[in-house]
């Protein structure tokens, strides 16, 4: 079936690089995403992947695909106070191009 | 663009009364979503639409209704709330962005249901 995994809650000190990471298990999955959260908002789309793609980049993001594996990662670089919020990574499966499935979200806490 | 607007911010229900949770969003997309977010968990489709006047149910759509008169608009109504319906509720609209289509959310709706 259709899931998407990451760990719950990362802890990481300012200026530090934060990995969040995210499994999931349709290997038919065109794109994925990461979304950000912050408290008391709706999603908002980070970046995405293209999943003939292995690695993007997009100035302090980096997204890392083991198509292998199916493994997603995220990481952010020198990571900030404003950085701190939920991740979720969601994968668009090849069969259902309207439908998003969601992790259950990384809440990421950049300590000063 | 506004993008996806969503009212209330907030509601408290008792059990068994009703309400409408209202979503508009001003980009004419065809699709739009309804998800709910319990504590800790992600995302659980209640029903989508793909245009004007065609709605389907997603995963949990039991306790709730939808209907799509126009593309703006997208509400979903709350039949005899129960506490199990507390949560926060998103709406979401899909469009492209880059090379591929996300969805842009609006704020959100929590609701307690008492």
């Amino acid at each position: 079936g259709e899931d998407v995994e990451q760990s719950l809650f990362l802890s990481v000190r300012e200026g530090d690089s934060s990995v969040i990471n995210c499994t999931y298990t349709d290997s038919s999955s065109t794109y994925l995403y990461w979304y950000k959260q912050e408290p008391g908002a709706g999603l908002q789309l980070l970046t995405y992947i293209f999943s003939n793609m292995d690695m993007k980049q997009d100035q302090r993001l980096t997204v890392l695909l083991n198509k292998k594996d199916k493994h997603l990662s995220l990481r952010i670089a020198d990571t900030q106070t404003g950085d701190s919020a939920i991740y979720f990574c969601a994968e668009r499966p090849m069969d259902s191009s309207y439908k998003l499935i969601f992790g259950s979200g990384t809440r990421l806490l950049v300590r000063p | 663009n506004a993008g996806v607007t969503q009212t209330p911010k907030f509601r408290i229900l008792k059990i068994g009364q009703s309400m409408t949770l209202q979503c508009t969003q001003d980009m004419n997309h065809n699709y739009m979503y309804w998800y709910r977010q319990d504590p800790g968990m992600g995302l659980k489709l209640i029903y989508y639409s793909v245009g004007a006047g065609i709605t389907d149910k997603g995963e949990v759509p039991n306790g709730y209704n939808v209907s799509r008169s126009t593309t703006e608009d997208f509400p979903l109504r709350l039949e005899l709330a129960a506490p199990s319906q507390t949560s926060v509720y998103f709406c979401a609209s899909r469009g492209r962005q880059g090379i591929t289509d996300t969805q842009y959310f609006g704020p959100g709706t929590r609701l307690t249901v008492l």
